[in-house]
Order: structure tokens, then C-alpha cells, then sequence
């Protein structure tokens, strides 16, 4: 079975330019989840969704970036423009339901570093 | 406030030796923790979990510790490979108005040499 897919893995951008990362979650995974990770820190959540509805975006600074999973399936994160303080690895997470079931566990991809120049 | 609290930031050890990582957390209500290892340049991967009734947990040479008392957990690697060289983070779940939010510690770097 596929994991957890993201695209691009490294993606290197100058500063006010627009960037968009790209998610697939495992097949049948209703909740997909959004997180930054910053060098030896724990990811941070930006964004969390429950098929294609957006139930916790409190973290997500929405005057750049912005998200969506039109389908509920696959998922886009956008950051325009990116600033320098924007560079960090970007992780995609899906379980099969939120948090609130039992022992339910989030899978991660292997994420998408960004370098903003 | 909701936190994650992780010791040591950093441990370096010699291969075959033992070493025990430490995590305190306030999230209150609680519902279960887990222990992530994440490889460099890939993403967490869940090693235990464990709910508020348990107390230990074992995953081959991974052996996770729970008080959910005094909101500690543990997690002890026994004769640790080369492999075992990674970052563990501390996730804790929690429920009511927490619902599906995961809270991370900042992980214990861990670096093992021959």
C-alpha cells in the first residue's frame, strides 16, 4: 500500500514568489492534515481537514497562505508570496478519522523542503 | 496551556548501549500518546501509542513508559543500532475541546556512534 505522497520533495524559490506543494494521503484517509516543521523542531500544525472542509485553519497565516482539498482527496498548499522566514520542511499527514477515534494514528509523508532566497 | 515538553534536546551514545528519552506534557484532557521516530529528510513515524489506562509499552528494542499521573512518559531503546540514529518526537491527543489536535514535543536529536 502507498503511503503518504508529496510533491515536489525540494523546492528552492526566491523570495515573493509563489509556491505550491502537493499532497495525495493513503486511499480511504478522510482527515489530512497540513504541518511545518522547522530544523529541530516538532511540526506545527497549519492546517487540518475532514474530508474537503477545512475544520481547524487557526494556525494557517492566511494572508499567504492558503489550502485546498476540493475533492476531498488530494491537497494543495499555497504560500504567495513566500518570505524568507517561510523556509522549512513542509509535512502532509492523513489518518482515517480525526483524533477523536481511539489510538487513530497519522501517517506522514516524507515532505517538501522549501529554501526561500 | 497545552504543552509538550521533551529532555534531553540532544543524546549521542555508543552503539549496543542503552539510553532512556524523557516527555512531559499539561494537555489536558488527555487521550493517548505516542512516540514518533523521524529519519533525517523523512517524515514521523508512529512507534507506540499509548492510552490513559496503560502504563508500558513495547515495540521490539522500544519500550514506552506512561504516568498519566504525573503526565511523564518514557521511551527507553536497548542496545541501540546505528539505525536507531534519529530525531523522537512525543505526540499527545487530546479529547473534549482538544479533539483531534495532536500536541509535539521538540523532539530528542539522538545520535548513535560505532
Amino acid at each position: 500500500e502507498a503511503g503518504v505522497v508529496q510533491s515536489p520533495r525540494y523546492k528552492i524559490i526566491e523570495k515573493k514568489q509563489p509556491v505550491a506543494f502537493w499532497c495525495n494521503p493513503i486511499s480511504g484517509h478522510n482527515t489530512l492534515y497540513w504541518y511545518l516543521q522547522n530544523l529541530g523542531q516538532g511540526p506545527e500544525l497549519l492546517i487540518r481537514y475532514e474530508n474537503e472542509e477545512a475544520v481547524d485553519d487557526s494556525q494557517l497565516p492566511k494572508d499567504r497562505f492558503s489550502a485546498e482539498r476540493l475533492k476531498g482527496v488530494d491537497s494543495t498548499l499555497k504560500i504567495q508570496p513566500a518570505e524568507l522566514g517561510d523556509s522549512a520542511v513542509y509535512l502532509c499527514a492523513s489518518s482515517l478519522d480525526a483524533g477523536g477515534r481511539t489510538n487513530n494514528e497519522q501517517f506522514f509523508g516524507p515532505g517538501t523542503r522549501l529554501t526561500v532566497l | 496551556k497545552n504543552q509538550v515538553e521533551q529532555s534531553p534536546q540532544s543524546l549521542i551514545i555508543l552503539e549496543g548501549k542503552n539510553c532512556t528519552l524523557q516527555c512531559n506534557y499539561t494537555v489536558s484532557p488527555f487521550s493517548n500518546l505516542r512516540w514518533y521516530k523521524q529519519d533525517t529528510g523523512r517524515g514521523p513515524v508512529s512507534l507506540t501509542i499509548m492510552t490513559f489506562s496503560e502504563n508500558t509499552k513495547s515495540n521490539g528494542r522500544y519500550t514506552a513508559t506512561l504516568d498519566a499521573d504525573t503526565k511523564q512518559s518514557s521511551l527507553h531503546i536497548t542496545a541501540s543500532q546505528l539505525s536507531d540514529s534519529a530525531s523522537y518526537i512525543c505526540v499527545v491527543s487530546g479529547r473534549g475541546s482538544t479533539l483531534g489536535r495532536l500536541y509535539f514535543g521538540r523532539g530528542t536529536q539522538l545520535t548513535v556512534w560505532p
